[in-house]
């Protein structure tokens, strides 16, 4: 499998619920992203990963908590989400912080 | 801070006809630029990037993008629309040197292309 990869494509939960985002990069790249994209609004810059640590935390609320174990995977765990957090959660990566990124096709993620 | 700004949020060609996707970018120094197609219900795809070199720059699908740093553009071309070209695109910016990485995108085109 080549590229970037997310599950679950979709995902519906309610407010009280606990998941999961998995995004798994198959380039032997070194950085990961979070992004959100809501209608109408420019990509929102979540989460940014380099070597497995954390350089960006772009003022997202608690109930988003990543997490990044190994230069492969990166993970979006949710709780106690509100309506407006529904959204297109796209996963990037880059061979580096200063080059194009690569992007995975998305989960969308409806909250009840 | 550094801008994208992508002139008309919505534009709408005839298949065959010339395809123009309008970006201007905000910064004292060139960034790099990029611009990204967005399918529907898919993630961001790059289509081309401009690093350094020539300014003329050729992508996938029969796309160009010229920089113009005298006008701070990097518009986006395709001499003849075809259907499946129907996308949202999205130009990006990142600030050379420095610790500012962020890739910065505009609000994006959607393109619609008639029959």
């Amino acid at each position: 499998e080549t590229g970037v990869t997310q599950t679950p494509r979709h995902l519906v939960m309610g407010m009280t619920n606990k998941k999961s985002l998995k995004c798994e990069q198959h380039l032997g790249h070194n950085a990961m992203y979070w992004y959100k994209q809501s209608a109408k609004k420019p990509l929102e810059l979540m989460f940014v990963y380099s070597l497995e640590e954390r350089v960006e935390n772009n003022s997202v609320p608690s109930r988003f908590s990543p997490e990044c174990p190994n230069s492969s995977h990166l993970f979006l765990h949710l709780h106690t989400l509100q309506p407006e957090d529904s959204a297109l959660y796209l996963c990037a990566s880059s061979r580096n912080l200063l080059v194009e990124q690569f992007f995975g096709p998305g989960t969308r993620l409806t909250v009840l | 801070a550094q801008s994208v700004t992508q002139l008309g949020s919505h534009v709408s060609v005839s298949e065959g006809a010339l395809v123009l996707l309008r970006c201007n970018y905000s910064s004292s120094v060139p960034p790099y630029l990029f611009w990204y197609v967005q399918y529907p219900n898919q993630g961001l795809q790059l289509l081309l990037k401009y690093t350094t070199g020539a300014t003329l720059v050729k992508g996938i699908n029969g796309f160009e993008a010229e920089f113009k740093k005298s006008e701070t553009s990097f518009h986006l071309t395709k001499p003849s629309a075809h259907m499946s070209d129907a996308a949202e695109y999205f130009c990006a910016v990142i600030k050379r040197g420095g610790s500012n990485y962020k890739l910065t995108f505009g609000k994006g085109t959607l393109l619609t292309v008639n029959p």
